[in-house]
């Protein structure tokens, strides 16, 4: 298994603003993805985050709105970008290890536009 | 395009009460896993299921995987208030993409 760590958990920001969240495995990992998930509802793929190169990204996600790094198989890092209240959402790492058919969640960032 | 549809999207039941959560595809899975995620948590694997006809049970759930791996079921026996939350299906393709099913958000009342 896996563990995740996301920060921050959750946060409270003004529109107009930038919003970079963190996601730290302790462990090397093949791929790294980013979700969207409205409260109480399905996941939406952002991007997979690819080392050293750039996200691929999902339709209707572009990387001046969001974009990501990923500086090595432990760490990405997703930025949410001239936010407006339709970003208030929870946005969610997810990786996979050697065994590709498991994917692993981090607890989540909780955001809130104003 | 590869589209996974799980129903019910809601269910409320009374604590004891029987349920079954589908998971349907019209594309094959190499494998197929099942999630349950509660508020401020991220989803947690329950199961992954890789050989059609394959049944895995955890306590009072029982997951199956259809003969033909375009299905699934969640069946879980006499539900508890502990067993509320989200339920997700998620499929892996052959070309190696994960895809997320609606989700399932259960409700069990004591």
């Amino acid at each position: 298994s896996a563990v995740i760590s996301q920060k921050p958990s959750r946060d409270i920001c003004q529109r107009g603003t930038s919003l970079t969240i963190q996601c730290q495995v302790d462990s090397q990992v093949t791929m790294m993805f980013w979700y969207r998930q409205q409260p109480g509802q399905s996941l939406t793929l952002i991007a997979t985050a690819n080392q050293g190169s750039e996200a691929t990204y999902e339709s209707g996600f572009v990387i001046d709105k969001f974009p990501i790094s990923r500086p090595n198989l432990t760490f990405s890092t997703l930025t949410v970008s001239n936010m407006s209240p339709e970003d208030s959402s929870i946005y969610l790492c997810s990786v996979r290890g050697r065994a590709k058919n498991i994917q692993y969640f981090g607890a989540g960032t909780r955001l809130s536009v104003l | 395009t590869q589209l996974l549809e799980q129903s019910p999207q809601f269910l409320s039941i009374q604590e004891g009460e029987n349920l079954t959560v589908y998971c349907n595809s019209s594309s094959v899975f190499s494998s197929l896993q099942w999630y349950r995620q509660e508020p401020g948590e991220g989803p947690v694997l329950l199961v992954t299921v890789v050989t059609g006809g394959e049944v895995k049970k955890l306590k009072r759930l029982t997951f199956q995987f259809g003969d033909a791996r375009k299905d699934s079921s969640l069946h879980i026996t006499a539900a508890q208030p502990g067993d509320t939350g989200l339920y997700l299906c998620a499929g892996l393709y052959n070309n190696n993409d994960m895809r997320f099913g609606a989700g399932t958000r259960l409700t069990v009342k004591p």
